[in-house]
């Protein structure tokens, strides 16, 4: 099966600063990769997502690569600001059965300082 | 914006006792799912649930657990039985049909099995 390493787990970073965090995952046939945002209490919830047929996709301060090759995949924040602090999820998936089921990454807690 | 729904947010419940969660997927959606997450690791996957029967299921979903969609617009999570390790939030998604593999979540059922 499907098997998604996500790191950093923690990444503090100043407002205004960028962070990234990386994914990789181990099944080729994955061509769906959701990046979820999970506040304390909260869902998880869908921010951006990227297709296998593309390598780049951005909306805002927010994007994503995708490096199919070597089976990796990257969220990428600028400016970022204090409420962009949450526990971040990568995921991998691709249809089986007729449904898209996520492999979901370990999380990376973003803490941003005022 | 339609939403996922989930009640009850918080269950305490003894061991062995049998819970329901449950979800209201957003309305024009066909496809559902359950997920959950123990406290401080990935969110995991469950069920899958299309036209009335499960499409997919995890190895976590033994015989203890079962899924219902009693009307036309809930969905439910039964644990027959439950263990101290059921604790943990329960989350549901659903996706709709144009979009398969973009899954919505609700905010999460928080269990506590004492």
């Amino acid at each position: 099966g499907e098997n998604v390493e996500q790191h950093p787990s923690t990444l503090s970073v100043q407002e205004g600063d960028s962070a990234v965090i990386k994914c990789t995952y181990s099944d080729s046939a994955s061509n769906y990769f959701p990046w979820y945002k999970q506040e304390l209490g909260k869902g998880p919830q869908l921010i951006i997502d990227i297709r296998s047929n593309v390598g780049e996709k951005k909306d805002q301060r927010i994007a994503v690569t995708l490096n199919k090759t070597a089976k990796h995949f990257s969220l990428h924040i600028t400016e970022t600001q204090p409420e962009d602090s949450a526990v971040y999820f990568c995921a991998a998936s691709s249809a089986s059965g007729g449904s898209y089921i996520p492999t979901f990454g370990r999380g990376t807690s973003l803490i941003v300082h005022p | 914006e339609p939403e996922v729904t989930q009640t009850p947010s918080h269950q305490v419940t003894q061991m062995g006792q049998e819970v329901i969660l449950r979800c209201v997927p957003i309305s024009n959606h066909l496809y559902f799912y359950w997920y959950r997450q123990i406290l401080g690791q990935k969110v995991e996957f469950l069920v899958s649930f299309y036209n009335n029967e499960i499409s997919e299921k995890s190895e976590i979903f033994d015989d203890q657990f079962s899924v219902e969609r009693p009307d036309g617009s809930n969905f439910t999570l039964k644990i027959r039985s439950t263990k101290l390790e059921d604790s943990a939030m329960y989350f549901c998604a659903s996706s709709g049909r144009q979009t398969l593999e973009t899954q919505y979540f609700g905010p999460g059922t928080r269990l506590l099995v004492l």
